[in-house]
């Protein structure tokens, strides 16, 4: 099936300095690629969704310029947690589709836990 | 607002035993359903998908059914084992390609 990496798994920074996330499809394109962050014991909440060559679609009330997404290739999408603070910990998780469409399934990435200090 | 939701947070059944899990969706135009597992500190796995022209579809162990008259979701595990142990989303896929998941179910199987 179809693989997806992220890397790093999990990371630890000071507050105020800047992080960044790599999402990756090992063995296929990925046309769109979705951002979520999960807190502890909660369900996934989509950040953004990610469109290769393309300006990044986010959700309500995430913050563009915190949460930089560049989607460059269509193996490759990196989200950066700009001067990140405590309340930014969390864990994020990638997933990358072939396309937009309803039926198109995303496989997801085994997730970063960040911590911010 | 559009939102997925689960009737119970935790489920505790005995190893061997069957286990239903449920999902209430609010979109009525939703048209594609997917079920998820996932594992403490890993991603979401996918488990089994329904389109909303279908009432049932089984897979192994598993079997999801879709109820659209109700907007109610379910999945069924066969013969529940320890390694089954894990949360549980249902997740609504809208036309968009964007999927909203539910609250999630966490289940844990008593050896």
């Amino acid at each position: 099936g179809a693989v997806v990496s992220q890397h790093p798994s999990w990371v630890i920074c000071k507050s105020g300095t800047s992080v960044k996330i790599e999402c990756r499809s090992l063995d296929f394109q990925a046309t769109t690629m979705f951002w979520y962050r999960q807190f502890p014991k909660q369900s996934l909440m989509l950040m953004a969704t990610s469109n290769e060559g393309s300006k990044a679609t986010y959700e309500q009330g995430v913050e563009k310029d915190k949460f930089l997404i560049n989607h460059a290739s269509l193996t490759l999408s990196t989200l950066t947690v700009t001067s990140a603070h405590p309340e930014d910990s969390s864990f994020y998780i990638c997933s990358a589709s072939l396309g937009g469409s309803s039926y198109n399934e995303q496989f997801f990435g085994p997730g970063t836990r960040l911590t911010v200090l | 607002g559009e939102s997925v939701g689960l009737h119970l947070p935790t489920l505790s059944v005995q190893e061997g035993d069957n286990s239903i899990i449920n999902c209430a969706y609010s979109n009525s135009a939703s048209d594609y359903f997917i079920w998820y597992k996932q594992e403490s500190g890993k991603g979401p796995q996918f488990i089994i998908d329904i389109r909303s022209n279908m009432d049932k579809r089984q897979g192994q162990r598993v079997t999801v059914l879709l109820n659209k008259t109700v907007k109610h979701l379910s999945l069924q595990i066969a013969a529940t084992q320890p390694g089954d142990s894990a949360v549980y989303f249902c997740a609504e896929n809208n036309q968009g390609g964007k999927l909203i998941f539910g609250q999630g179910t966490e289940l844990s199987v008593k050896p």
